[in-house]
């Protein structure tokens, strides 16, 4: 039963475009939501996260929206760059809970 | 501020033998947890401790254990090891809810 899902294994875009990476979720218990970059063999680096009682939170190149009502987010890069090819992860947490359920990863590839 | 420190980075096992993998949390950080990363599954839940607690834990069997000491350094212990146990095991230090840092993992192979 996967609770959270990225349905899109793979992503290419050009450099200086738009990257857009999505994630949904079937667990109503969740209420924090984060994305984290990986390369193989290394740990996630944290990127950005949003709280249930938002809708959007902004750092940067990096945007995340949350749709509770569509239990979907979405990641979205402007402009991507060259350096930000990697494996993205979605991951939740429900309250109080410090157990992070992850999507299966979106391998993002920008051509410069 | 140090990070996450995991060790150690590389491991081989023979089957049946048992491991034990070290994680060393961000100082002031007593919540740790473990995650296990194989290519089929994705990052998998493993446990959770806080203040030498176990807190929470995911669904694998029994051979998987792990425990925090009293400085919040925290161990996971496979036994038992089989070919399926290969993986990328990782650490993660929390202060607080949604403030998660990974180590760089222990990548283990068993043969």
């Amino acid at each position: 039963d996967q609770q959270v899902k990225q349905n899109s294994p793979s992503l290419s875009v050009q450099e200086g475009r738009i990257s857009i990476l999505n994630c949904d979720y079937t667990n109503s218990m969740f209420d924090y939501f984060l994305w984290y970059k990986k390369y193989p063999a290394e740990g996630p680096t944290f990127l950005i996260s949003i709280s249930s009682i938002k809708d959007k939170n902004e750092d940067g190149r990096f945007t995340v929206f949350l749709n509770k009502s569509a239990k979907h987010l979405s990641l979205h890069i402007v402009p991507s760059q060259p350096g930000d090819s990697a494996v993205y992860f979605c991951a939740a947490s429900a309250v109080s809970n410090y157990k992070l359920t992850f999507g299966k990863g979106t391998l993002l590839t920008v051509n410069p | 501020k140090a990070g996450v420190t995991q060790t150690p980075r590389y491991l081989i096992k023979t089957r049946g033998q048992q491991v034990t993998l070290s994680c060393s949390p961000i100082s002031g950080h007593r919540s740790v947890s473990w995650y296990q990363q194989t290519p089929g599954q994705g990052l998998q839940f493993l446990f959770e401790y806080f203040s030498e607690t176990q807190r929470n834990k995911g669904n694998f069997p029994g051979r998987f254990s792990g425990r925090q000491f009293s400085n919040s350094r925290s161990e996971m212990n496979v036994s038992t090891l089989e070919l399926g146990d290969s993986a990328l095991y990782l650490c993660a230090s929390s202060f607080y809810q949604g403030d998660y840092t990974f180590g760089s993992g222990t990548r283990l192979t068993v043969v």
